[in-house]
C-alpha cells in the first residue's frame, strides 16, 4: 500500500545538488512518525541512508541529508556523483493503517 | 557484523503456499528492541512491507495481506519464517528480510538481506 508520494525521477550534473520530496499525510509524516530514506543501487538490496528524519548511519557520506516538515520530507544530495545513480525510497509508519509504508520511489540520474 | 539471508523456492504455482526463511547472524531476536521484517518488491516496482516480528513475539502484518500471512521465529536457529498462502502471479517479487533496531534507529529497517526472487507461474 503506497501512501508516500515521490517524484518518479530527478536528474542533475555531477557536482550539482538534487532534492527528492516525499509527501505523506496526517496519519504518517504529519503524525510525527519519523521518515527514513533508502538507496537502492541497480540489482542490489536497499540500504538505509537516513534514519530518524536526518541522521546518517556510519559510512554514509555527509553529502546526503534529510529533513521533515508538516506532512512531507526531503532528501538532498549535494555534490552529485556518478555512484549516486540509484533508486531512492522514503519510508515511515502510518497510524491509520498500522503499517510501515514506503514511498513510490525516485530514480536519480547523473547526467 | 549483522547479516541476513533469505532462502526458499524460486518458483511456485498459483494457489500454493510460499514459505521463506530468513537466517541471520550478528544479533539475537531475544534482545530487547530487535525485530525482523519482510519486505517485497515486484519487478520494476516499489517496496512493500509485509510483516514484522519483535523480540517479545509481537507480530505485525500488512493490513492488505493479513489474512494470507504468517511470521514466526526460531531463536535457537536464528531464523524467521514467512508464509504467504494462496499465491498469485501478482505476488511475483523479490522478497527481502531486514533487521530492525528499534531502540537505536526507530521504526525502520537497518540491515537488509540480499533478497530472493520468487516467481509465481503455472
Amino acid at each position: 500500500q503506497t501512501v508516500l508520494t515521490q517524484p518518479p525521477s530527478v536528474s542533475g550534473a555531477p557536482g550539482q545538488r538534487v532534492t527528492i520530496s516525499c509527501t505523506g499525510s496526517r496519519s504518517n509524516i504529519g503524525a510525527n512518525y519519523h521518515v527514513h530514506w533508502f538507496q537502492q543501487l541497480p540489482g542490489s538490496a536497499p540500504k538505509l541512508l537516513i534514519y530518524g528524519d536526518s541522521n546518517r548511519p556510519s559510512g554514509v557520506p555527509d553529502r546526503f541529508s534529510g529533513s521533515r516538515s508538516d506532512t512531507s520530507a526531503s532528501l538532498a544530495v549535494t555534490g552529485l556523483q556518478a555512484e549516486d545513480e540509484a533508486d531512492y525510497y522514503c519510508q515511515s509508519y502510518d497510524s491509520s493503517l498500522s503499517a510501515y509504508v514506503f514511498g513510490t520511489g525516485t530514480k536519480v540520474t547523473v547526467l | 557484523q549483522i547479516t541476513l539471508k533469505e532462502s526458499g523456492p524460486t518458483l511456485v504455482k498459483p494457489t500454493q503456499t510460499l514459505t521463506l526463511t530468513c537466517t541471520f547472524s550478528g544479533f539475537s531476536l531475544t534482545t530487547s528492541g530487535a525485530a525482523v521484517g519482510w519486505i517485497r518488491q515486484p519487478p520494476g516496482k516499489a517496496l512493500e512491507w509485509l510483516a514484522l516480528i519483535y523480540w517479545d513475539d509481537d507480530m505485525r502484518y500488512s493490513p492488505s495481506l493479513k489474512t494470507r500471512l504468517a511470521i514466526t521465529k526460531d531463536t535457537s536457529k536464528s531464523q524467521v519464517v514467512l508464509t504467504l498462502t494462496n499465491m498469485d502471479t501478482v505476488d511475483t517479487a523479490t522478497y527481502y528480510c531486514a533487521y530492525q533496531d528499534f531502540k537505536n534507529r526507530g521504526l525502520t529497517f537497518d540491515i537488509w538481506g540480499q533478497g530472493t526472487m520468487v516467481t509465481v507461474s503455472s
